[in-house]
């Protein structure tokens, strides 16, 4: 059973675009919301993470909006650059076992 | 600061072969340990956690084995690889929920 589900699969936008990228979970008892963003060849990298008693954080050109009533948050992107072409994956975490389940991952493709 | 360190960063071994990737972590103690698989654009399959030395537990049946001989090292085996072992397998470390990753390790069995 996927714990977060991602949407969507792979995403085309063009330099200067807002990319959106959705998940959404079931379990209430996540307590951490990280997203990811991977270079080929590369681990992922922590990009930003917000917690649900936060509905919105923005890091630069990076948002994270979360919407606790709905279980959803997404990541937005504004002005899309080529280098932020990646694959980003969501994340929810249990703290209190540590452990941290992974939406399947969108490959974001910026053209210039 | 931590710093995690995962090699060999490309591999490739025959079927039938044994493997043995390292990862080890600095700068950090008692920390929670992860080895993930990540097949040619795929999402990441967690294969095995450990919360402290010995202990390991592993999330899917599979050909291979994970061991933790010291605080922070991590270890990923096989006694003999099958095709269906190629991927990216990545290391990971958390403490407090955050998760590091590795660089990984391209293993290709042919």
């Amino acid at each position: 059973q996927q714990q977060v589900k991602q949407s969507p699969q792979s995403l085309i936008v063009q330099k200067g675009g807002i990319s959106i990228i959705n998940c959404a979970y079931e379990n209430t008892a996540f307590d951490y919301f990280p997203w990811y963003q991977q270079f080929p060849g590369k681990g992922p990298a922590l990009l930003i993470a917000i917690r649900p008693d936060v509905s919105e954080k923005k890091e630069g050109r990076f948002t994270i909006s979360f919407n606790k009533s709905a279980k959803q948050f997404s990541l937005h992107i504004m002005d899309s650059q080529p280098g932020d072409s990646a694959t980003y994956f969501c994340a929810a975490l249990f703290s209190t076992l540590g452990r941290l389940y992974f939406g399947r991952g969108t490959q974001l493709t910026v053209w210039p | 600061s931590q710093t995690i360190h995962q090699w060999p960063a490309t591999l490739v071994q025959p079927v039938g072969s044994p493997l043995s990737l390292e990862c080890t972590v600095e700068g950090t103690s008692n920390p929670n340990l992860y080895w993930y698989r990540q097949a040619a654009g795929r999402g990441l399959q967690l294969l095995f956690y450990s919360v402290g030395i010995g202990q390991i537990s592993s999330e899917v049946p599979q050909n291979l084995s994970a061991s933790r001989p010291q605080d922070r090292q991590f270890i990923l085996s096989s006694k003999k690889l099958l095709l269906s072992d190629s991927g990216f397998y990545l290391c990971a470390w958390s403490l407090l929920g955050g998760y590091t990753f590795g660089s990984g390790t391209r293993l290709t069995v042919v």
